[in-house]
């Protein structure tokens, strides 16, 4: 199973709203990460987390928070986001440590801030 | 300051011929590159990978090359199919879980 989902596919919201991000993933995977992906753009790095520990910070703004409640799951919880947060939001796992560094991506959240 | 470029944003190739997309990096500490293909509206799905200390990795249809030297990949798709015309992401990284740097892409079209 080479599979990382996430939900929701597709999210509206305004800007006083509060919504989550979720990422799964079951292939034992000990790094997941945040990414953000503007149309024609390549995918730019937020989070990564490494044995369920916040080990990369891009210098994201605080209303973006990540949490990793156990190894398979990462979260991406979202506050009062700006209309220039739209984006695809990216979910990605890979091995630690050792070569291949192979990331997986999931399917990605398409978000739409109003 | 672009450590990995992409300087082809697209390339047109017809069904059946060699599709050559490059890449180019400036960080000689990269030990490890990827390619990645991107459909509209999906997550990057892992092609290919290769080494450092190798020159070509194969499988199937892609190739990878990678010239040290130069600081210069390439992936090649042979024959190319109407179904790999996608944007193809080139990607590097210094080891461990260090975070992927990406190039911006080159889309691919393959015309019947």
């Amino acid at each position: 199973d080479t599979e990382v989902t996430q939900t929701p596919k597709h999210l509206v919201m305004g800007m006083t709203n509060k919504k989550s991000l979720k990422c799964e993933q079951h292939m034992g995977h000990r790094a997941m990460y945040w990414y953000k992906q503007k149309a024609k753009k390549p995918p730019e790095l937020m989070f990564v987390y490494s044995y369920e520990k916040l080990s990369i910070n891009e210098s994201v703004p605080s209303r973006f928070s990540p949490e990793c409640p156990n190894s398979s799951l990462l979260n991406l919880h979202l506050h009062a986001l700006q209309p220039e947060d739209s984006a695809l939001y990216l979910c990605a796992s890979s091995q630690t440590g050792l070569p291949p560094y192979e990331q997986y991506f999931g399917p990605g959240t398409r978000l739409t801030v109003t | 300051d672009q450590q990995v470029k992409q300087n082809s944003p697209s390339l047109s190739v017809q069904e059946g011929r060699i599709s050559i997309l490059n890449c180019d990096y400036t960080n000689s500490m990269f030990d490890y590159f990827l390619w990645y293909k991107k459909y509209p509206a999906e997550g990057p799905t892992f092609l290919i990978s290769i080494s450092s200390i190798k020159d070509k990795n194969e499988d199937g249809r892609f190739t990878v090359f990678l010239n040290k030297s130069a600081k210069h990949l390439s992936l090649h798709i042979v024959p190319s199919q109407p179904g790999d015309s996608a944007v193809y992401f080139c990607a590097a990284s210094v080891g461990g879980n260090t975070p992927l740097v990406f190039g911006k892409g080159t889309r691919l079209s393959v015309i019947a």
